[in-house]
């Protein structure tokens, strides 16, 4: 069965400092990765997400990922973040075969701090 | 576009009440899913359709919850009778065939169970 560890519940950092949020997903098939963001009282928004290609994935507001296929991994970075950046940020995987059926981590929560 | 709507947005019932949450997934889209966020269990897929079918109901977490799809533009999850553990924030979702593996969210509904 499929499943996502994100290993940070919470991460603080302070503003324009680097940030990277982790994300190991296990899995016995092919699979699509994404990271979605929810703001407080709002409903999930996709920053990026991982089909085929370069394992470099560009996502909004200046987030990447990078997809490593032997560690299993999706660790979300961010160089610079800002205060508008504090949310709670979710990892997913979906089997290639499964019609879009998400599996979502715990989340890691973001604050950034002036 | 209007995105994923749902309705209401807070709900405060009284356990043992019958609940109804409404999703007008985006228009066109063909997939809709209902997820059930707390701080405990993070996000869980309860249920999702393709073409207005259900697919996968094994998160329905027990006979009273109940989903229904009875249009492309329409779907609802109904608790009956409703208690105190069901408090959480219920969202739904939709996917398109153009990119099935994105999952556009709604803004949620907030149920407090008293």
């Amino acid at each position: 069965a499929q499943s996502v560890t994100q290993l940070d519940s919470q991460v603080p950092v302070f503003e324009e400092a680097p940030v990277e949020l982790r994300c190991n997903y296990s899995s016995s098939v092919s699979v699509y990765l994404f990271w979605y963001v929810q703001y407080p009282n709002q409903g999930l928004q996709l920053l990026l997400k991982y089909l085929s290609g370069s394992t470099l994935v560009k996502g909004i507001n200046g987030f990447e990922a990078e997809f490593n296929k032997s560690q299993t991994s999706f660790h979300l970075r961010k160089p610079s973040v800002h205060i508008s950046d504090t949310a709670e940020y979710f990892c997913a995987v979906s089997d290639k075969g499964s019609q879009g059926n998400l599996i979502f981590g715990k989340g890691t929560k973001l604050s950034v701090k002036p | 576009d209007a995105g994923v709507i749902q309705s209401p947005r807070h709900e405060v019932t009284e356990m043992g009440q019958e609940v109804t949450l409404r999703c007008k997934p985006i228009s066109g889209h063909n997939s809709l899913f209902w997820y059930r966020q707390t701080m405990m269990r993070g996000l869980e897929l309860l249920i999702y359709f393709n073409n207005n079918v259900p697919i996968d109901d094994s998160g329905m977490p027990e006979d009273r919850f109940s989903a229904k799809m009875p249009n492309a533009s329409f779907s609802t999850l109904k608790i009956q009778p409703s208690e105190p553990r069901d408090s959480a924030v219920y969202f739904c979702a939709s996917s398109g065939t153009a990119d099935v593996n994105t999952q556009y969210f709604g803004p949620g509904t907030r149920l407090t169970v008293l």
